[in-house]
Protein backbone atom coordinates (compact mmCIF):
# COMPACT_ATOMS: atom_id res chain seq x y z
CA UNK A 1 0.00 0.00 0.00
CA UNK A 2 1.17 3.26 -1.26
CA UNK A 3 2.34 5.38 2.15
CA UNK A 4 0.60 8.99 2.46
CA UNK A 5 2.23 12.17 4.03
CA UNK A 6 -0.42 14.30 5.37
CA UNK A 7 -0.34 17.24 7.97
CA UNK A 8 -0.73 16.19 11.66
CA UNK A 9 -3.04 19.57 12.29
CA UNK A 10 -4.65 22.56 10.85
CA UNK A 11 -6.69 25.69 12.27
CA UNK A 12 -9.45 27.01 10.65
CA UNK A 13 -12.49 29.27 11.18
CA UNK A 14 -15.92 28.74 10.83
CA UNK A 15 -17.18 29.97 7.28
CA UNK A 16 -13.87 29.11 5.95
CA UNK A 17 -12.76 26.76 2.92
CA UNK A 18 -10.35 23.97 4.02
CA UNK A 19 -7.80 22.27 2.04
CA UNK A 20 -5.76 19.32 3.54
CA UNK A 21 -2.90 17.91 1.22
CA UNK A 22 -1.69 14.73 1.04
CA UNK A 23 1.17 13.47 -0.54
CA UNK A 24 1.63 9.73 -1.79
CA UNK A 25 4.56 9.44 -4.15
CA UNK A 26 4.14 5.65 -4.42
CA UNK A 27 0.44 5.55 -5.28
CA UNK A 28 0.19 2.73 -8.20
CA UNK A 29 -1.79 2.45 -11.22
CA UNK A 30 -4.99 0.46 -9.81
CA UNK A 31 -4.90 2.60 -6.64
CA UNK A 32 -7.68 4.74 -5.43
CA UNK A 33 -7.98 7.73 -3.19
CA UNK A 34 -9.73 7.76 0.00
CA UNK A 35 -10.64 10.41 2.57
CA UNK A 36 -12.41 9.26 6.17
CA UNK A 37 -13.51 11.41 8.79
CA UNK A 38 -13.28 10.63 12.57
CA UNK A 39 -14.69 12.40 15.01
CA UNK A 40 -14.55 12.33 18.89
CA UNK A 41 -16.01 8.80 20.22
CA UNK A 42 -17.08 7.98 16.66
CA UNK A 43 -16.03 5.24 13.89
CA UNK A 44 -14.25 6.81 10.62
CA UNK A 45 -16.61 7.83 8.17
CA UNK A 46 -15.78 7.27 4.27
CA UNK A 47 -16.16 11.30 3.00
CA UNK A 48 -15.26 10.57 -0.47
CA UNK A 49 -13.15 8.49 -3.42
CA UNK A 50 -11.28 9.42 -6.68
CA UNK A 51 -8.95 8.27 -9.17
CA UNK A 52 -7.78 11.59 -11.11
CA UNK A 53 -9.09 14.72 -11.68
CA UNK A 54 -11.73 16.02 -9.18
CA UNK A 55 -13.86 14.77 -7.65
CA UNK A 56 -17.37 16.24 -5.77
CA UNK A 57 -19.95 15.09 -3.33
CA UNK A 58 -22.20 16.80 -1.12
CA UNK A 59 -19.51 17.56 1.89
CA UNK A 60 -16.10 17.72 0.12
CA UNK A 61 -14.31 17.68 -3.42
CA UNK A 62 -11.34 15.64 -3.96
CA UNK A 63 -8.73 17.51 -6.45
CA UNK A 64 -5.96 14.92 -8.25
CA UNK A 65 -3.45 16.52 -10.02
CA UNK A 66 -2.07 14.52 -13.46
CA UNK A 67 0.53 12.84 -11.67
CA UNK A 68 -1.40 11.13 -9.39
CA UNK A 69 1.38 12.03 -6.59
CA UNK A 70 -0.84 13.84 -3.99
CA UNK A 71 -4.49 14.95 -3.22
CA UNK A 72 -6.07 17.91 -1.76
CA UNK A 73 -9.59 17.50 -0.02
CA UNK A 74 -11.49 20.61 -0.04
CA UNK A 75 -13.94 21.51 2.87
CA UNK A 76 -16.04 24.66 1.59
CA UNK A 77 -17.01 26.76 4.54
CA UNK A 78 -16.23 24.66 7.23
CA UNK A 79 -18.52 24.97 10.62
CA UNK A 80 -17.35 24.06 14.17
CA UNK A 81 -19.33 20.44 13.13
CA UNK A 82 -16.32 19.59 11.39
CA UNK A 83 -13.89 19.47 13.94
CA UNK A 84 -12.25 16.19 12.90
CA UNK A 85 -9.46 13.77 12.36
CA UNK A 86 -9.50 13.31 8.73
CA UNK A 87 -7.26 10.51 6.95
CA UNK A 88 -6.19 10.45 3.40
CA UNK A 89 -6.07 6.53 2.46
CA UNK A 90 -4.46 5.10 -1.02
CA UNK A 91 -4.80 1.44 -2.15
CA UNK A 92 -6.46 -1.06 -4.22
CA UNK A 93 -9.48 -2.37 -1.97
CA UNK A 94 -11.38 -4.17 -4.83
CA UNK A 95 -9.78 -6.99 -3.11
CA UNK A 96 -11.31 -6.73 0.15
CA UNK A 97 -8.19 -5.89 1.87
CA UNK A 98 -8.82 -3.83 5.10
CA UNK A 99 -7.58 -0.25 5.58
CA UNK A 100 -4.21 1.35 6.30
CA UNK A 101 -4.62 4.64 8.43
CA UNK A 102 -2.05 7.20 8.71
CA UNK A 103 -1.33 9.49 11.61
CA UNK A 104 -4.04 11.67 9.75
CA UNK A 105 -4.74 15.62 10.08
CA UNK A 106 -6.53 16.99 13.31
CA UNK A 107 -8.72 19.84 12.10
CA UNK A 108 -9.88 21.90 14.33
CA UNK A 109 -12.52 24.93 13.50
CA UNK A 110 -13.00 28.15 15.49
CA UNK A 111 -15.61 30.21 15.92
CA UNK B 1 -24.72 1.63 3.24
CA UNK B 2 -24.25 -1.11 5.99
CA UNK B 3 -25.13 -0.40 9.60
CA UNK B 4 -23.22 -1.51 12.56
CA UNK B 5 -24.50 -1.90 15.76
CA UNK B 6 -21.47 -2.85 18.28
CA UNK B 7 -21.71 -3.35 21.65
CA UNK B 8 -20.65 -2.93 24.36
CA UNK B 9 -19.92 0.89 24.16
CA UNK B 10 -17.56 1.44 26.91
CA UNK B 11 -16.42 -0.99 29.76
CA UNK B 12 -14.11 -0.64 32.76
CA UNK B 13 -12.40 -3.92 33.64
CA UNK B 14 -10.31 -5.07 35.99
CA UNK B 15 -7.06 -6.59 35.20
CA UNK B 16 -6.78 -10.24 34.35
CA UNK B 17 -10.35 -10.45 33.04
CA UNK B 18 -11.94 -10.50 29.93
CA UNK B 19 -14.37 -8.83 27.26
CA UNK B 20 -16.28 -9.82 24.81
CA UNK B 21 -17.37 -7.19 22.19
CA UNK B 22 -19.70 -7.82 19.70
CA UNK B 23 -20.20 -6.32 16.16
CA UNK B 24 -23.83 -6.82 14.46
CA UNK B 25 -24.42 -5.83 10.88
CA UNK B 26 -28.06 -5.07 9.03
CA UNK B 27 -26.52 -6.98 5.99
CA UNK B 28 -24.49 -10.14 4.71
CA UNK B 29 -20.85 -9.13 4.73
CA UNK B 30 -17.67 -11.93 3.66
CA UNK B 31 -15.35 -9.59 5.63
CA UNK B 32 -15.62 -7.97 8.54
CA UNK B 33 -12.37 -6.59 9.93
CA UNK B 34 -11.19 -5.36 14.42
CA UNK B 35 -9.21 -2.74 14.68
CA UNK B 36 -7.75 -0.98 17.78
CA UNK B 37 -7.44 2.68 18.50
CA UNK B 38 -5.34 3.78 21.18
CA UNK B 39 -5.73 7.45 23.19
CA UNK B 40 -4.52 9.62 20.24
CA UNK B 41 -3.56 7.40 18.11
CA UNK B 42 -4.67 5.89 14.84
CA UNK B 43 -6.32 2.91 14.15
CA UNK B 44 -4.41 -0.12 13.91
CA UNK B 45 -5.58 -3.24 12.29
CA UNK B 46 -5.93 -6.17 14.45
CA UNK B 47 -7.56 -8.92 12.73
CA UNK B 48 -9.38 -9.80 9.73
CA UNK B 49 -12.48 -12.25 9.97
CA UNK B 50 -14.42 -14.44 7.53
CA UNK B 51 -17.48 -16.04 8.08
CA UNK B 52 -16.22 -20.10 8.16
CA UNK B 53 -12.53 -19.58 8.65
CA UNK B 54 -10.20 -18.51 11.59
CA UNK B 55 -9.44 -15.18 11.36
CA UNK B 56 -6.00 -13.56 10.24
CA UNK B 57 -4.32 -11.28 12.56
CA UNK B 58 -1.66 -8.73 11.78
CA UNK B 59 1.98 -8.82 13.64
CA UNK B 60 1.70 -7.88 17.12
CA UNK B 61 -1.94 -9.45 17.91
CA UNK B 62 -2.54 -13.08 18.24
CA UNK B 63 -5.26 -15.22 18.77
CA UNK B 64 -4.93 -16.18 22.13
CA UNK B 65 -4.95 -12.63 23.23
CA UNK B 66 -7.62 -11.03 21.03
CA UNK B 67 -9.59 -14.55 20.00
CA UNK B 68 -12.59 -13.75 17.34
CA UNK B 69 -15.50 -15.61 16.39
CA UNK B 70 -17.78 -15.21 12.76
CA UNK B 71 -20.16 -17.54 13.33
CA UNK B 72 -22.37 -15.89 10.63
CA UNK B 73 -22.37 -13.51 7.36
CA UNK B 74 -23.77 -10.60 10.31
CA UNK B 75 -22.01 -11.33 13.36
CA UNK B 76 -18.53 -11.14 14.80
CA UNK B 77 -17.30 -10.79 18.52
CA UNK B 78 -13.73 -10.23 19.52
CA UNK B 79 -12.61 -11.10 22.79
CA UNK B 80 -9.90 -8.87 24.88
CA UNK B 81 -8.53 -11.54 27.07
CA UNK B 82 -6.15 -11.06 30.69
CA UNK B 83 -7.12 -7.51 30.41
CA UNK B 84 -4.19 -5.03 31.83
CA UNK B 85 -3.58 -1.98 31.52
CA UNK B 86 -2.08 -1.29 28.16
CA UNK B 87 -5.01 -2.35 26.26
CA UNK B 88 -7.44 0.42 27.07
CA UNK B 89 -8.33 1.59 23.90
CA UNK B 90 -10.97 1.87 21.53
CA UNK B 91 -11.81 -1.11 19.92
CA UNK B 92 -14.10 -0.36 16.50
CA UNK B 93 -14.94 -3.18 13.86
CA UNK B 94 -15.31 -2.57 10.37
CA UNK B 95 -16.89 -3.82 6.77
CA UNK B 96 -16.68 -3.70 3.49
CA UNK B 97 -19.38 -1.15 1.60
CA UNK B 98 -19.44 -1.79 -2.07
CA UNK B 99 -20.08 1.39 -3.84
CA UNK B 100 -20.31 0.53 -7.10
CA UNK B 101 -18.28 0.36 -9.83
CA UNK B 102 -14.56 -0.11 -8.78
CA UNK B 103 -15.68 2.09 -5.88
CA UNK B 104 -15.03 0.92 -2.10
CA UNK B 105 -15.54 2.12 1.43
CA UNK B 106 -15.84 0.96 4.61
CA UNK B 107 -18.21 1.47 7.46
CA UNK B 108 -17.00 1.26 11.13
CA UNK B 109 -19.43 0.43 14.39
CA UNK B 110 -18.99 3.64 16.77
CA UNK B 111 -16.28 1.81 18.99
CA UNK B 112 -15.95 0.16 22.36
CA UNK B 113 -14.19 2.53 24.51
CA UNK B 114 -12.09 -0.19 27.54
CA UNK B 115 -10.66 1.08 30.34
CA UNK B 116 -8.53 -1.58 32.73
CA UNK B 117 -8.10 -0.96 35.86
Amino acid sequence: LAKTTQPISMDSYEGQEVNITCSHNNIATNDYITWYQQFPSQGPRFIIQGYKTKVTNEVASLFIPADRKSSTLSLPRVSLSDTAVYYCLVGDWSGRRALTFGSGTRLQVQP
Amino acid sequence: SAVISQKPSRDICQRGTSLTIQCQVDSQVTMMFWYRQQPGQSLTLIATANQGSEATYESGFVIDKFPISRPNLTFSTLTVSNMSPEDSSIYLCSVEDHLGGPLYGYTFGSGTRLTVV
